[in-house]
């Protein structure tokens, strides 16, 4: 069963510009992973947040997790064409080995 | 640094054949996992394993097979080949078994059924 759904399906801007997705899920969850999967490649790590957090940064990106509201967001500033990717967001849903996948957010960055 | 490499990338094949995809990290992971990625469902798990001689079904193990007789090495084995299974197999892989530690992925295999 698939518990995180990003929001928007897709999304295209303008280089420089900052991008908005956003992750829902529907239980209770320990963390919540961003990943980024550019096309034909694997998916890669991007940065986790604990229930217990509410905002994490690294370099360019910055997730929020509100567990009251069950949604996530990550934001990516100044946007590059490198960004280019799909953006997928995974949670625990409880379980110690799976990771729950969203159907993922297509950015793409127009120079 | 090869890290986790998935053969062959691309492969085509009849409905009724038997297929392996073939998995192999570097790192000593202990647990590994099969993943198919279609078209709006994100990723789904087949099979994972914890260990050597370990393996355990995730949520759409029917139709595939798996082994791991080595700690590196994860195969992936469709047995009778449907048009369903036609899809992208990501394999993974990560150190521990908390959900805490990132996931390595392959660049994956990208299987046609015809």
């Amino acid at each position: 069963s698939q518990q995180g759904e990003e929001d928007p399906q897709a999304l295209s801007i303008q280089e420089g510009e900052n991008a908005t997705m956003n992750c829902s899920y529907k239980t209770s969850i320990n963390n919540l992973q961003w990943y980024r999967q550019n096309s034909g490649r694997g998916l890669v790590h991007l940065i986790l947040i604990r229930s217990n957090e509410r905002e994490k940064h690294s370099g360019r990106l910055r997730v929020t997790l509100d567990t009251s509201k069950k949604s996530s967001s990550l934001l990516i500033t100044a946007s590059r064409a490198a960004d280019t990717a799909s953006y997928f967001c995974a949670t625990d849903e409880n379980s110690n080995y799976q990771l729950i996948w969203g159907a993922g957010t297509k950015l793409i960055i127009k120079p | 640094d090869a890290g986790i490499t998935q053969s062959p990338r691309y492969k085509i094949t009849e409905t009724g054949r038997q297929v392996t995809l073939m998995c192999h990290q570097t790192w000593s992971h202990s647990y590994m996992f099969w993943y198919r990625q279609d078209l709006g469902h994100g990723l789904r798990l087949i099979y994972y394993s914890a260990a050597a001689d370990i393996t355990d079904k995730g949520e759409v193990p029917d139709g595939y097979v798996v082994s791991r007789s080595k700690t590196e090495n994860f195969p992936l084995t469709l047995e009778s080949a449907t048009r369903s299974q036609t899809s992208v197999y990501f394999c993974a892989s990560r150190p521990t078994g908390g959900l805490v530690s990132p996931l390595h992925f392959g660049n994956g295999t990208r299987l046609t059924v015809t």
